[in-house]
This record gives structure tokens, sequence and C-alpha cells, in this order.
């Protein structure tokens, strides 16, 4: 998975409370993303980061935030947990232009009760 | 937006015969597709993409078609094998000025390998 760790893999939460998933990368690159994948859906674009402290928001930001304080590091938080947002999430990393070559991380299940 | 169209969603071949997956994009502006091929609980995986300024690209059993007039791209795979067996997404990059440069992909193809 291109040196791309998630945590956690698995997450079973109740609605309205506060998660925070991590991607953690050891390749230096400079560009992170966050998907989320469902069925019906594909992979659809969340956030995405072009730098530390630089974030934007994807197709399906509504409900997510994001945080890059260190290269290495990109942070989704879900400030308050819906059921509309049990999906299985990835992220993914890229240094070569912007938004091509992407390599994907093993992704979280996250399960919103 | 780009809006990425996938076919078939699910594809059964047999074992050493070629499967061919189909998308087609929205935004003639779009200018890089990769594939990915996803195992079962895992991510996916990046298995070949191709630019814009490219109209095929091989790499061992794998290639790509472009078709920029048409705004389609194929995927081949040819000597199919067991291993082959995996949902294959296909997705489509449309640089906007200060917007997401994120993929927007397909809803991809389940390749069935029967032996």
């Amino acid at each position: 998975d291109a040196g791309i760790t998630q945590s956690p893999r698995h997450k079973v939460t109740e609605t309205g409370t506060p998660v925070t998933l991590r991607c953690h990368q050891t390749e230096n690159h400079r560009y992170m993303y966050w998907y989320r994948q469902d069925p019906g859906h594909g992979l659809r674009l969340i956030h995405y980061s072009y730098g530390v402290k630089d974030t934007d928001k994807g197709e399906v930001s509504d409900g997510y935030s994001v945080s890059r304080s260190k290269t290495e590091d990109f942070l989704l938080t879900l400030e308050s947990a819906t059921s509309s947002q049990t999906s299985v999430y990835f992220c993914a990393i890229s240094e070569s232009g912007r938004g091509e070559t992407q390599y994907f991380g093993p992704g979280t299940r996250l399960l919103v009760l | 937006g780009e809006n990425v169209e996938q076919h078939p969603s699910t594809l059964s071949v047999q074992e050493g015969d070629s499967a061919v997956i189909k998308c087609t994009y929205s935004d003639s502006a779009s200018n890089y597709f990769p594939w990915y091929k996803q195992e079962l609980g895992k991510g996916p995986q990046l298995i070949i993409d191709i630019r814009s300024n490219v109209g095929e690209k091989k790499d061992q059993r794998i290639a790509v078609t472009l078709n920029k007039t048409a705004k389609h791209f194929s995927l081949h795979i040819t000597e199919t094998q067991p291993e082959d067996s995996a949902v294959y997404f296909c997705a489509a990059l449309l640089r906007s000025g200060g917007g997401a440069d994120g993929l927007t992909f397909g809803k991809g193809t389940h390749l069935i390998i029967q032996p």
C-alpha cells in the first residue's frame, strides 16, 4: 500500500459522537486525499490537501473536516457522526502532479449506529 | 464537474480469454485516466494510467486505449488468469483552477474469471 497506513482499521460509533480517522504516509508525498466508498456510488472525494496546512473541499465534504499539521499525517474528522456516514474511508497520496498517480491506503471501515 | 460511466457492472470470462471494460467521461477538459484494481477488503491498486496526449498504453497483459473525440477509454486484459478476478474502477481527472483535483470514479466492474 505504498507506505500508507490508516487507523483505526475498523470502528463502530454512535450517532452524534465525534470521530477522527488518521492517515499516515512514509513517502513524503505532497498531496493527500480522503475518499469514501459506498455501494452504488464508487469512490467519492471528501477533502484533499496540497501541503501542510493547505486543504480544500471535495465532492462530498459536508459533515467532514480535515487537518494536516505534518507532511506525513492527514486527519479526517466527523464532527458529529450520522448513520449516512457509515462507509469505508480511503486515504490516498500522490507526488507527481496534481491528482495524478494516486496510491491508496488499506481503508477504514466505519459503522455509525 | 466530471461524470464517469463504467460498463459492464459485472463481467464473467473464461480463463485465458480477454476482458474489456469501458468508461465514458463527460468533460472534454479531463486529461488523466487511471485504472484501479480492488480486491476484497483492500484498497484500490493503481494498475495502469493514460494521459490525454496518448492514445494507447500497454503493460504486459494490460492495455488502456483512449478516444478523446468520443470521450471514452477502455481497459483490455489479455490471457486472463484467476488472480485477475477483482473489482476494477476507471477514473478521470479534471483539473480546475482553485477546486478539487481529486479523481472522479466510475462505479466499478466486478470481473470474474471462470476456470
